[in-house]
């Protein structure tokens, strides 16, 4: 049972194209996440939602988009991708109350613009 | 400005010995220090975490130490074994939403 589960795990796309991740949990917590990871493997988040509301958004550009359709699923959806978005995008979660430090991690998308 | 600086940034270490990280921070109101574990092509897994109120944590081979005064805290990985071999992420966090990642160590244990 994949408990923080992604798709896809590769995507390989070209400059200017559309795409998107999928992120789906089913350990019923309430808070998603989603982080680049860039070639010298530095984690940064970039998206926080709790219970399918937005409490974080770092300093993103606004070609990202997270959605969530509902507490499980966490999208990303990039516009306009460029050579620099070229990393591995993590989605995770964490239960609320006083474990809501403890992070799971999904297996990772790696993006390759070309 | 990278809020968790972490160091060394690779170690290499033989079967058995002793894996020591380190990291500081600057922010006092951090309350969570946990360490993570990548294996290639894999995601963080959590391995062992610390509040500032403790000065230590042990869960099996690993340890983490604290000092709140210095704002430093480290991971310690006792006998370490060649399956430990991994990158380890220190991280930070004062709210359970926003968390703050060290810059990573690639550790290679050598039977």
């Amino acid at each position: 049972d994949t408990a923080v589960s992604q798709t896809p795990k590769y995507l390989v796309t070209q400059m200017g194209n559309d795409k998107s991740i999928k992120c789906e949990q089913n350990l019923g917590h309430d808070t998603m996440y989603w982080y680049k990871q860039d070639s010298k493997k530095f984690l940064k988040i970039m998206f926080s939602y709790n219970n399918k509301e937005l409490i974080i958004n770092e300093t993103v550009p606004n070609r990202f988009s997270p959605k969530s359709p509902d507490k499980a699923h966490l999208n990303l959806h990039i516009n306009s991708l460029e050579l620099g978005d070229s990393a591995v995008y993590f989605c995770a979660s964490s239960p609320g109350g006083t474990a809501r430090y403890e992070q799971y991690f999904g297996p990772g998308t790696r993006l390759t613009v070309t | 400005q990278q809020q968790v600086k972490q160091s060394p940034q690779s170690l290499i270490v033989q079967k058995g010995g002793i894996s020591i990280i380190n990291c500081a921070y600057e922010n006092t109101a951090f309350d969570y220090f946990p360490w993570y574990q990548q294996f290639p092509g894999k995601g963080p897994a959590l391995l062992i975490a610390i509040r500032p109120d403790v000065s230590e944590k042990k869960e099996g081979r690993f340890t983490i130490s604290f000092n709140k005064s210095a704002k430093q805290f480290s991971l310690h990985i006792m006998d370490s074994q060649p399956g430990d071999s991994a990158t380890y992420f220190c991280a930070a966090s004062n709210t359970g939403n926003q968390f703050y990642f060290g810059t990573g160590t690639s550790l290679t244990v050598i039977p």
